[in-house]
């Protein structure tokens, strides 16, 4: 059965580097994509952006230049961090399992870590 | 950016009803790359339905999805208590985007 544990800071203030890990268990990690998705009340669901395990990467545009996604396929872990934070980054974010490159939908997610931001 | 409109935003329904969702799109999604999603409070977004009528793994087959082009639909045929929640659909051919969701509310 396949799973995704994240975790990370939850309480930023403006300006610091938002920075979180997701874990998997089960499955192949190396045949997937793997994605970071954020909630707000304000912006509903937002694709953030997608890295697979030899480090292809790509980005949302609006956000590509505060951001940073990196694999340790020794762990079958992915990373995310955002970095100049504000308030308009707080949201839940999510890990998720991706199909095939920007052509995917999401089929096992993680649980969920809320980051706020806040002075 | 293909951007997702989701109607009605709210659906007050009885165990039993019927339920129809709408999703349309700024844009044609090519080959159907649409996929639905159910959410309830503090949890993550469960997925149903992909390539806009294909059920996932172990969702019940009350749960239909149907349309092409820019129109797409999620029917719940008859609602159990379980089935109120949130659902989102989600467009995989470019790059990802959500609608905001339709509450499903009793």
């Amino acid at each position: 059965q396949v799973q995704l544990k994240q975790w990370g800071a939850g309480v930023l203030k403006p300006a610091e580097t938002l920075s979180l890990t997701c874990a998997v268990y089960g499955g192949s990690f190396s045949d997937y994509y793997w994605s970071w998705i954020r909630q707000s009340p304000g912006k509903g669901l937002e694709w953030i952006g997608q890295i697979n395990h030899s480090g292809s990467i790509d980005y949302k545009p609006s956000l590509e230049s505060r951001l940073t996604m990196s694999v340790d396929t020794s762990k079958n872990q992915f990373s995310l961090k955002l970095s100049s934070v504000t308030a308009a980054d707080t949201a839940v974010y999510f890990c998720a399992r991706g199909q095939d490159g920007l052509l995917s939908y999401f089929d096992y997610w993680g649980q969920g870590t809320l980051v706020a931001v806040s002075s | 950016e293909i951007v997702l409109t989701q109607s009605p935003g709210t659906l007050s329904l009885s165990p039993g009803e019927r339920a129809p969702l709408s999703c349309r799109a700024s844009q044609t999604i090519s080959s159907r790359f649409l996929a639905w999603y159910q959410q309830k409070p503090g949890q993550a977004p469960r997925l149903l339905i992909y390539g806009a009528s294909s059920r996932a793994a172990g969702v019940p087959d009350r749960f239909s999805g149907s349309g092409s082009g820019t129109d797409f639909a999620l029917t719940i045929s008859r609602l159990e208590p379980e089935d109120f929640a949130v659902y989102y659909c989600q467009q995989y051919g470019s790059s990802p985007t959500f609608g905001q969701g339709t509450k499903v509310e009793i």
